[in-house]
């Protein structure tokens, strides 16, 4: 089973700051990666596919990138509603795993 | 625009089965894709529990292989879930959604796009 480690687990952030959150396979899995979005009650929303391919509808501060093993997801100018929990999902290999989540607070 | 929406029972005793079901609107499920199953324990992660393609053809978590069986009704437009023997670590939020995408070939299970709202399953007695 390929584990999803993700980095940090919390986050505090300024309006307006940059976040970067990261996600390391613990094997290569190609550009396999996706990056999801989830607020409070809410299901999760999918914000980028394929490690860096963007989503329609999804603002274009969100972006991703990386393969191989070492993925990252890049909050340009964070905003008020982008506080939520932030998860990766490889679909390489079986069984499809997801990372533990980042969440990101807005101070 | 693809809608998807859980209904089941919230609230199931240990050892008994856990049965839910996935309505698709807008997309025809005999037409194509993949369609899962993800959970989310109360404060928790996500865990895939399986998919299906349009043609019956399932993958599961091998964590979960051995209670779960999953299967898709064309008539109804609709994909079932059902987990067996369940303990109150199954107490979770579960998930359906479509998976990935089709070319004009096959289909590929990658991401998950969209979620249906959830719905929450308790295992107690």
């Amino acid at each position: 089973e390929i584990v999803l480690t993700q980095s940090p687990d919390f986050q505090s952030v300024t309006p307006k700051e940059k976040v970067t959150i990261t996600c390391r396979a613990s094997q290569s899995i190609g550009s396999s990666l996706h990056w999801y979005q989830q607020k409070p009650d809410q299901s999760p929303k999918l914000l980028i596919k394929y490690a860096s391919q963007s989503i329609s509808g999804v603002p274009s501060r969100f972006s991703g990138s990386g393969s191989g093993t070492d993925f990252t997801l890049t909050i340009n100018s964070l905003e008020a509603e982008d506080a939520a929990t932030y998860y990766c999902h490889q679909s390489s290999s079986l069984p499809q795993t997801f990372g533990q989540g980042t969440k990101v607070e807005i101070k | 625009q693809v809608q998807l929406q859980e209904s089941g029972p919230g609230l199931v005793k240990p050892s008994e089965t856990l049965s839910l079901t996935c309505a698709v609107s807008g997309y025809s499920i005999s037409s194509g894709y993949y369609w899962g199953w993800i959970r989310q324990p109360p404060g928790k992660g996500l865990e895939w529990i399986g998919s299906i393609y349009h043609s019956g053809s399932t993958y599961y978590n091998p964590s979960l292989k051995s209670r779960v069986t999953i299967s898709v009704d064309t008539s109804k437009n609709q994909f079932s879930l059902k987990l067996s023997s369940v303990t109150a670590a199954d107490t979770a939020v579960y998930y359906c959604a479509r998976q990935g995408y089709c070319s004009s070939t096959s289909c590929y299970a990658e991401w998950f796009d969209p979620w249906g709202q959830g719905t929450l399953v308790t295992v107690s007695s």
